[in-house]
């Protein structure tokens, strides 16, 4: 099945940095979507990206969606505390037969150090 | 507050227990999800729902079983599980499910423990 790397796995950050992360994967969707969870609840949708090149933000978040459709990535600029918890992307290919599963990235843990 | 709840939120379960996780969406959503979260995993799916009717069924073993009485509520009965069945289960909603992405939106998860 459909395979995404997410990096870094983990980031330790000083409060007021800013932070990129992405994901890859060797085959190509339709959508990416990432996501927040925080501890003890579920993820909660940041940005959803439709069209190969697209420059999406939502606040301090800004996400891309790859020209070849196999990666993209989040930035968060001027880090605060409540940015800690784990990020999450998810990607999505659909086609004339019907749309598969989203499939998960493992996380990027981002922790912010006062 | 996604507009999905999850209860119960944790549950302690021994391995010849059966017991039902519950979810509902107040969202107006036609489709719903499980998904299972395990540590250092990424989030697997496991059964997905259009229209009160099973779409997917990702093999997940037979002593998980899926209930879904109408598009607001979704059921996970479970029975004889194994301790690596631990793990937090997260429901999800979405608009629709078909032929392009609709969002998903997900509940907070019911942490389960199986001994």
């Amino acid at each position: 099945g459909q395979q995404l790397n997410q990096s870094p796995q983990s980031m330790f950050i000083q409060e007021g940095e800013d932070v990129s992360m992405n994901c890859t994967s060797s085959s190509i969707f339709n959508t990416w979507l990432w996501y927040k969870q925080d501890p003890g609840e579920g993820p909660v949708l940041l940005i959803a990206l439709y069209k190969a090149g697209e420059l999406t933000s939502n606040g301090r978040l800004t996400a891309q969606f790859g020209i070849t459709r196999k990666d993209s990535f989040l930035n968060i600029s001027a880090s605060i505390p409540s940015d800690v918890g784990i990020y999450f992307c998810a990607g999505q290919l659909y086609s004339g037969g019907g749309a598969d599963g989203l499939t998960f990235g493992k996380g990027t843990h981002l922790i912010i150090q006062p | 507050e996604t507009g999905v709840t999850q209860t119960p939120r944790h549950l302690v379960m021994g391995m010849t227990n059966k017991k039902s996780l519950k979810c509902e969406q107040h969202l107006g959503h036609n489709a719903m999800y499980w998904y299972k979260q395990s540590a250092k995993k990424p989030l697997e799916l496991m059964f997905v729902y259009s229209l009160e009717e099973r779409v997917e069924n990702n093999s997940v073993p037979s002593r998980f079983s899926p209930e879904c009485p109408n598009s607001s509520h979704l059921f996970l009965h479970l029975h004889t599980l194994q301790p690596e069945d631990s793990a937090l289960y997260l429901c999800a909603s979405s608009q629709d499910w078909g032929q392009e992405l609709y969002e998903q939106y997900f509940g907070p998860g019911t942490r389960l423990t199986v001994t």
